[in-house]
């Protein structure tokens, strides 16, 4: 079991803001890093699988970032929409099998 | 899109109970998955499978079994059901390459079981 620790816990924002939130994971045997959003009521929809160190990836107002060697990941949310809220899960994977997946941030904006 | 079913939503079970909660994936995925989550927890994989009855435990196995008798389908078994296990219970599945490449996971709604 990898100890994967996500901050802040929860975070509440003002629409139009942007945010960013934290993972951090053991970076030895690193394999890839998951990125999840979980909205109440649905299930979990995967944002981001990343691999590679200084990789960036995109997906809209959103992004996500990697450094393997010290063992972090970072998402952003650039101006922030209520249809944001929702938790975000990162899960890194050292195996190839299984996700180990952190506590999550979740993350309410405000009109 | 890929969709996984769980069989139910809500589930409420007594003590001693042997509970099947049913996970079917219509992707072909080889790779299906059983989580819990708990509040301040994150998820937890009870078990997994990477082929038609072939099985591995995860981080919380004890207390459950399972069951994938057919590639579609992973069934999660508590075997004399008990107060700690009610829970948020999720499947997951994911196509053949995941195991060694990076695809993504891909979820049901969850079953929210509670054990009396």
């Amino acid at each position: 079991i990898l100890n994967v620790e996500q901050s802040p816990q929860s975070l509440h924002v003002q629409e139009g803001d942007s945010t960013n939130f934290t993972c951090s994971f053991p970076s030895s045997n690193f394999y890839a890093l998951h990125w999840y959003r979980w909205e109440t009521a649905k299930s979990p929809e995967a944002l981001f699988v990343m691999t590679l160190n200084g990789d960036e990836k995109k997906k809209g107002r959103i992004s996500a970032t990697l450094n393997t060697k010290e063992g972090y990941s970072y998402l952003y949310i650039k101006g922030s929409q209520p249809e944001d809220s929702a938790t975000y899960l990162c899960a890194p994977s050292n195996s190839g099998y299984a996700l180990n997946f952190g506590k999550g941030t979740s993350l309410l904006v405000t009109p | 899109d890929v969709k996984v079913t769980q069989s139910s939503r809500y589930l409420v079970k007594r003590t001693g109970e042997k509970v099947f909660l049913e996970c079917v994936q219509d992707m072909d995925h080889e790779n299906m998955f059983w989580y819990r989550q708990d509040p301040g927890l994150g998820l937890r994989l009870i078990y997994f499978s990477y082929d038609v009855k072939m099985k591995e435990k995860g981080d919380i196995p004890e207390g459950y079994s399972v069951s994938r008798e057919k590639k579609e389908r992973f069934s999660l078994i508590l075997e004399s059901a008990s107060t700690n296990q009610t829970s948020m219970y999720l499947c997951a599945s994911s196509s053949p390459s995941d195991l060694y490449s990076n695809q993504p996971q891909h979820f049901g709604d969850g079953t929210r079981l509670s054990i009396l």
